[in-house]
C-alpha cells in the first residue's frame, strides 16, 4: 500500500524562524492530507492537495505538492508558539478512504 | 454544531476485562474511521464503517477487536479480553462522503493495568 515518510520526528525552532517540513513517497499519490495534532488533543484537517504543483495558503503555512505527485512540503512562515504541535502528512486511496499517516513531525518553537 | 463525540476520554481496564469505546459522528456524516495511535507513532487504520455496514477491517486484529455502527445509536469499538499492549489512544473520525476531509473526536485514551 502506499506509505509515506516524514524525517526528522522532531525539529526545534527559535521564535520568528521559518520551518519547512517534506512528506516523501516513493510511488505517485492521488492525492495529500496534512493535519495538525496539539500535545494531548486530536488531529485536525488543515489542507488537501489533488493536483500536481498545487500550492495552497493558509495565513503564514504554504503547502504545496510536488509535480510528480511524490512529495509534499509544508512550510511556516516566522513561526509562532502557536505553532507548536506535530504534522502528519496523509494519503488516501480513490474511493476507499481510509488514511494513511506519517509518523509525523513534532514541532517545537523556542519563545 | 457538534464536531464528532468521543466516550469516554479516558478508560482504564485490567487485563483481561472488555473495553468498549464510543463514537458518534458529526451531524450529517455517515462514514466512520477508528484509528489507533501509540507513543510517539502516527495514527494507524483499523476500521471504517457506514450505518450498519463494515466497509473496510483490514487494519483491525483478527481476534479480540470488533466494531460496529448501527442504524441507531453511536459507532463501538469492541476489545475483548485486553492485553497490556491495547493500551493507546483511539481515534474516531467522521466524513459526509468517502472522499470528504476526516473530522477527528478527541480520542479515548486507554490504559491497561
Amino acid at each position: 500500500g502506499q506509505q509515506v515518510m516524514q524525517i526528522p520526528q522532531y525539529q526545534h525552532v527559535q521564535e520568528g524562524e521559518d520551518f519547512t517540513t517534506y512528506c516523501n513517497s516513493s510511488t505517485t499519490l492521488s492525492n495529500i492530507q496534512w493535519y495538525k495534532q496539539r500535545p494531548g488533543g486530536h488531529p485536525v484537517f488543515l489542507i488537501q492537495l489533488v493536483k500536481s504543483g498545487e500550492v495552497k495558503k493558509q495565513k503564514r503555512l504554504t503547502f504545496q505538492f510536488g509535480e510528480a505527485k511524490k512529495n509534499s512540503s509544508l512550510h511556516i512562515t516566522a513561526t509562532q508558539t502557536t505553532d507548536v504541535g506535530t504534522y502528519f502528512c496523509a494519503v488516501s486511496r480513490g474511493a476507499n478512504s481510509k488514511l494513511t499517516f506519517g509518523k509525523g513531525i513534532t514541532l517545537s518553537v523556542r519563545p | 454544531n457538534a464536531g464528532v463525540m468521543q466516550n469516554p476520554r479516558h478508560l482504564v481496564r485490567r487485563r483481561g476485562q472488555e473495553a468498549r469505546l464510543r463514537c458518534s459522528p458529526m451531524k450529517g456524516h455517515s462514514h466512520v474511521y477508528w484509528y489507533r495511535q501509540l507513543p510517539e507513532e502516527g495514527l494507524k487504520f483499523m476500521v471504517y464503517l457506514q450505518k450498519e455496514n463494515i466497509i473496510d477491517e483490514s487494519g483491525m486484529p483478527k481476534e479480540r477487536f470488533s466494531a460496529e455502527f448501527p442504524k441507531e445509536g453511536p459507532s463501538i469499538l469492541r476489545i475483548q479480553q485486553v492485553v497490556r499492549g491495547d493500551s493507546a489512544a483511539y481515534f474516531c473520525a467522521s466524513s459526509r462522503t468517502d472522499n470528504q476531509p476526516q473530522h477527528f473526536g478527541d480520542g479515548t485514551r486507554l490504559s491497561i493495568l
